[in-house]
């Protein structure tokens, strides 16, 4: 049950693109496309933002795109805003049913 | 209103117990997976457990098994997570979570914290 990898932190301008890599095995996310993406800002409940990959919970802006190659899923978020500047999470349910989170990646706004 | 309600955090020493409660409205509880994520002071979200919509199967983190107990009750639709033989390392917000497509969480409660300290 270890973590899904994320990088620590990405930045960007406003208007620029920006893309969160999530990388598994081959029991998460290489194998089920149950990958779901959250956004946590500072002292709040995460929000589902992106599942089963790449679809995306009404409400959310189509700003905010996923895709999965082998053993690694990624979330593109386009349009950069300042809103956009918080915490993600990807996640993936498993092969022995359970389910684990990525380590997290802190978004900025330049 | 889609909602869920955390209850039952508190101040509990080690080897000491909890039981957390979740109380959901608003949708139809007996039909979906539900679970529970935690996430300790400046760390990032961990699940810790999840049972299936009948309650006839469940799934636990690796380090919580054994000493967690997650059920619940589709007629009072509630959800609850006994926590035995408590550790310092299990001092987290505790949030109760839907699954929903694809296990994809889609309703999280606001978090109910518990510490544990001697």
């Amino acid at each position: 049950q270890s973590a899904l990898t994320q990088p620590p932190s990405v930045s960007g301008s406003p208007g620029q693109s920006v893309t969160i890599s999530c990388t598994g095995t081959s029991n998460d996310v290489g194998t089920y496309n149950r990958v779901s993406w959250y956004k946590q800002p500072p002292g709040t409940a995460p929000k589902l933002m992106i599942y089963e990959v790449s679809n995306r919970p009404s409400g959310v802006p189509d700003r905010f795109s996923g895709s999965k190659s082998g053993n690694t899923a990624s979330l593109t978020i386009s349009g950069l805003q300042a809103e956009d500047e918080a915490e993600y999470y990807c996640s993936s349910h498993t092969s022995s049913n359970t389910y684990v989170f990525g380590t997290g990646t802190k978004v900025t706004v330049l | 209103e889609v909602q869920l309600v955390e209850s039952g955090g508190g101040l509990v020493q080690p080897g000491g117990s909890l039981r957390l409660s979740c109380a959901a409205s608003g949708f139809t509880f007996s039909t979906y997976w539900m679970g529970w994520v935690r996430q300790a002071p400046g760390q990032g979200l961990e699940w810790v457990a999840f049972i299936k919509p009948d309650g006839s199967e469940s799934g636990y983190l690796d380090s919580v098994r054994g000493r967690f107990t997650i059920s619940r009750d589709n007629a009072k639709t509630s959800l609850y997570l006994q926590l035995n033989s408590l550790r310092v390392e299990d001092t987290a917000v505790y949030f109760c979570a839907r699954f929903g497509v694809a296990y994809g969480v889609d309703v999280w409660g606001q978090g109910t914290t518990a510490t544990v300290s001697s």
